[in-house]
């Protein structure tokens, strides 16, 4: 299996510009999570979809951010518009299963840089 | 709500010696899961160890192993026979039954050779 794949790997933009980050989790997998990355939070969930479902969205920092799963095999983290504080990098996970005994496998992550 | 601490920000290893890092986390379950993840500078996160909270026995995997006190809610990850590619950060994380996966601050390890 080809494992997490995100896209794109780095993307440097202005401040003002949206910005839209994919994933395509790993085939079977029913659950999807977006964390972010930073020096001054450390790791943190932004968002989990369960069958396509988002089921916690408490991470979203505010109404920028807006994410989506329109199938089982595709999902994006939009940021409009982009902010300086925005810039991180951005993982995306998938496991099977609901329940937390299951591990999440982690993609290679996407920097982003807003300038 | 869920917490998770690692209070050692670095930690540095001879090659070949054994190292243990430390974590500790807070909660109020009963039905949770605990794991060790390493980002190494590529920033992928590997999974390298993980504990359900029922399980009374450490788990292991090769030179990888955990000293998990429920009681004292700690959970230590001992790596033994340290190599060069260990060198890398190490999360300790939490994940409750239907939640969500949470991060300690994370430790970096350097090993010497």
């Amino acid at each position: 299996d080809a494992g997490v794949i995100q896209s794109p790997r780095h993307e440097v933009t202005e401040m003002g510009q949206e910005v839209t980050l994919r994933c395509k989790p790993i085939s079977g997998h029913n659950s999807l999570f977006w964390y972010r990355q930073t020096m001054m939070r450390g790791l943190e969930l932004l968002i989990y979809f369960n069958n396509n479902v988002p089921i916690d969205d408490s991470g979203m920092p505010e109404d920028r951010f807006s994410a989506k799963m329109p199938n089982a095999s595709f999902s994006t983290l939009k940021i409009q518009p982009s902010e300086p504080r925005d810039s991180a990098v951005y993982f995306c996970a998938s496991s099977l299963g609901k329940r937390g005994s299951y591990e999440q496998y982690f993609g290679p992550g996407t920097r982003l840089t807003v300038t | 709500a869920q917490t998770v601490t690692q209070s050692q920000p670095e930690m540095s290893v001879q090659e070949a010696e054994t190292v243990t890092l430390s974590c500790t986390y807070d909660t109020s379950e009963s039905d949770y899961y605990l794991f060790w993840y390493k980002q190494p500078p590529s920033r992928q996160m590997i999974l390298v160890i993980r504990q359900e909270a029922y399980k009374q026995q450490n788990a292991t995997e090769n030179r990888f192993s955990v000293n998990f006190q429920k009681a004292a809610k700690s959970f230590s990850l001992k790596i033994s026979d340290s190599q060069l590619g260990d060198a890398a950060m190490y999360f300790c994380a939490y994940r409750s039954a239907i939640g969500k996966l949470i991060f300690g601050q994370g430790t970096t390890l350097q090993v010497k050779p």
